[in-house]
């Protein structure tokens, strides 16, 4: 089954310690990337990737890293995360031609 | 900066209407388009897609039209049923993604 998959779905951590929420896609799209949705905000893209080892910012990218060593996994990492990063966020995949987008099911992190 | 506005925020119409949901944007160049539906606490779910060249796309109640030259796209649900309650995304898209704040959905039995 083609699919997104984010993993941890929830997470609360606390102000500072590092974290990773991963992404792997098993559609062998080269084009990845990750949103956060807010409140009032909607979504809005955090990084994007269009392949391996080429990564670009998006909106909001302040406070977070990537990385995109393999065509399957695209990490978000928050290496100090703060309250203002509590939200909900997504990754996604698709083909490097304008193809439709899938996202995967989403992380709730709450940074207390 | 694109900017991707969605009118209007929440919408409840009875069982059976068929309904349009609207999607501006500002800029108008190259752009494709996708239509999402977010169930409470979900992902999102793709609807329909439309490619920068095309004007418009359906499947099965759900048709989608793009004008690039007046910057808009209209999602037209015909028929409407409970299940289609849920929030209506549109994304504007190139090498990035522009989402909408998206149509609040409610269709009552």
């Amino acid at each position: 089954e083609a699919q997104v998959t984010q993993n941890p779905r929830y997470l609360i951590t606390v102000t500072g310690k590092k974290l990773t929420v991963t992404c792997s896609q098993n559609m062998n799209h080269e084009y990845m990337s990750w949103y956060r949705q807010d409140p009032g905000l909607g979504l809005r893209q955090i990084y994007y990737s269009m392949n391996v080892e080429v990564t670009d910012k998006g909106d909001v990218p302040e406070g977070y890293k990537v990385s995109r060593k393999e065509k399957r996994n695209f990490p978000l990492i928050l290496e100090s995360p703060s309250p203002n990063q509590t939200s909900l966020y997504f990754c996604a995949s698709r083909t490097v031609v304008d193809t439709e987008a899938f996202f995967g099911q989403g992380t709730r992190l709450t940074v207390v | 900066k694109q900017e991707v506005t969605q009118i209007p925020a929440a919408l409840s119409v009875p069982e059976g209407e068929n309904l349009v949901l609207n999607c501006s944007f500002t800029d108008s160049a190259i752009y494709n388009l996708q239509w999402f539906r977010q169930d409470p606490g979900k992902g999102l779910t793709s609807l329909l897609l439309i490619q920068s060249s095309q004007r418009e796309q359906t499947s099965g109640r759900l048709n989608a039209s793009l004008d690039k030259s007046s910057g808009r796209s209209t999602l037209y649900i015909a028929a409407s049923q409970p299940g289609d309650s849920a929030t209506y995304l549109c994304a504007v898209f190139g090498n990035q993604f522009y989402f909408g704040t998206g149509t609040s959905l409610t269709v009552i039995p």
